[in-house]
């Protein structure tokens, strides 16, 4: 059955380095989407991303972060300086349709978690 | 932001009880509804999306009702099996903001 995989699973990394997660989603999906989970809180959408642009971005997503697809099957997450509150599990998610509606179920991955020191 | 609440926030039931847990959302402007269950060191996995008022769906022994005028979602498992030991999440999405917003999921525990 297919699946959405992402690399690293855990990464831990020093304050202000970059970081970049991967993500290969479900191959005939359109939609692609992160969230995150800081432990103990709720699952936050970050941002989606269809045809090759970003269609919907949360507060969280700021300057700081960015995503790309730079080959038609990886999808990525930068953060390019990270900081002690981007400690968290980001997930990676895919969708044939725009979640949200009706059959927009997404996909989900196992995680990346990113511990920040 | 949507404000989504789950309730109770973890449940332990023993083997073969019947249970069910509830989520709230915002009822204007709804777009959709989701549930997803999330097994530990695992990911989540769609059970529903609903969208109209009164609709019920199932799945095996777990389903879900939806009312959209006052805005909540019940979550039912008959015969709770200690598999069925996983987070609940449940997730909304309104008219003018598509992305899906969280609750805090609801930890079930069956015990053998």
């Amino acid at each position: 059955e297919p699946e959405v995989t992402q690399t690293p699973s855990h990464q831990v990394t020093q304050m202000g380095q970059e970081v970049i997660l991967r993500c290969v989603p479900i191959s005939n999906h359109l939609y692609f989407y992160w969230y995150r989970q800081i432990l103990g809180q709720k699952v936050e959408f970050l941002v989606s991303f269809y045809n090759n642009e970003i269609s919907e971005k949360s507060e969280i997503f700021d300057d700081q972060f960015s995503v790309e697809r730079p080959d038609g099957s990886n999808f990525t997450l930068k953060i390019r300086s990270t900081k002690l509150e981007d400690s968290a599990m980001y997930f990676c998610a895919s969708g044939l349709t725009r979640a949200g509606g009706s059959n927009g179920e997404l996909f989900f991955g196992e995680g990346s978690r990113l511990t920040v020191l | 932001i949507l404000n989504v609440e789950q309730s109770p926030q973890s449940l332990h039931v023993q083997e073969g009880d019947s249970t069910n847990f509830t989520c709230s959302f915002p009822s204007s402007n709804f777009y959709a509804l989701h549930w997803y269950r999330w097994e530990t060191a695992k990911s989540p996995e769609a059970l529903f999306v609903m969208t109209l008022n009164g609709d019920e769906k199932k799945k095996g022994r777990i389903s879900a009702t939806l009312n959209t005028k006052e805005g909540y979602s019940y979550l039912y498992i008959k015969g709770s099996q200690p598999e069925d030991s996983a987070t609940y999440l449940c997730a909304s999405s309104s008219g003018s903001a598509r992305q899906l917003t969280f609750g805090s999921g609801t930890q079930l525990t069956v015990l053998p």
